[in-house]
């Protein structure tokens, strides 16, 4: 079974400063993971994925995720927060090694950035 | 850039109706799924098609629900006798392929209202 956990239901920050938004996650085998976003009575749009490789990954918008195999985490990071970076923020997890390609979503992070 | 469309992004039925929501996928792609958003809850992952067949379904997934390709571009879920408990935003996306590393893309969701 795949599972993520997103511990913060809401992160708030102000303009300027540095954003993180936690994600850990919980598979059998290995991790396909990745970070969507959803603004205001819109879709999710994705953002960034760790496959293989770097285990820091850059994705849209300036973001970027750490993926860390020992703590099982994918927290996602970015070093300036915009007021337009306030949205919904999901992570989700994928297992290599499962069969199917359904992603398993976390409960999502609200991310409020101030002015 | 391409993008998964769908419709209608509103609709309201009353309890018992059937209703088929729709949706485009990008193009090339060869899998699709249906995800849906209870209002204030997590992405829950409903069904994946590839190659004209359900290639996975979660146990939301039951008789009521039915996917189709009626055509080389449309992919549709139909709600057979719509409960209260419907109510959400169902998001239609696609993949390019069969590896799990794939992004799987959403279309901006059809939000179902059943009174």
């Amino acid at each position: 079974a795949q599972s993520v956990a997103q511990p913060e239901d809401q992160v708030n920050v102000a303009e300027g400063n540095p954003l993180t938004v936690k994600c850990t996650y919980s598979v059998s085998g290995n991790p396909y993971l990745f970070w969507y976003v959803q603004y205001p009575n819109r879709g999710l749009q994705f953002l960034l994925k760790y496959i293989t490789g770097d285990n820091l990954v850059k994705g849209s918008y300036g973001f970027e995720a750490e993926f860390n195999k020992s703590q099982t985490s994918f927290h996602l990071k970015k070093p300036s927060a915009l007021v337009s970076d306030s949205a919904l923020y999901f992570c989700a997890v994928r297992d290599i090694e499962a069969a199917g390609n359904k992603l398993t979503f976390g409960g999502g992070t609200r991310v409020l950035v101030k002015p | 850039e391409p993008e998964v469309t769908q419709t209608p992004s509103h609709q309201v039925t009353q309890m018992g109706q059937e209703v088929i929501l729709r949706c485009v996928p990008i193009s090339n792609h060869l899998y699709f799924y249906w995800y849906r958003q209870i209002l204030g809850q997590k992405v829950e992952f409903l069904v994946s098609f590839y190659n004209n067949e359900i290639s996975e379904k979660s146990e939301i997934f039951d008789d009521q629900f039915s996917v189709e390709r009626p055509d080389g571009s449309n992919f549709t879920l139909k709600i057979r006798s719509t409960k209260l408990e419907d109510s959400a935003m169902y998001f239609c996306a696609s993949s390019p392929g069969q590896g799990s590393g794939n992004t799987i893309y959403f279309g901006e969701g059809s939000w179902l209202t059943v009174v």
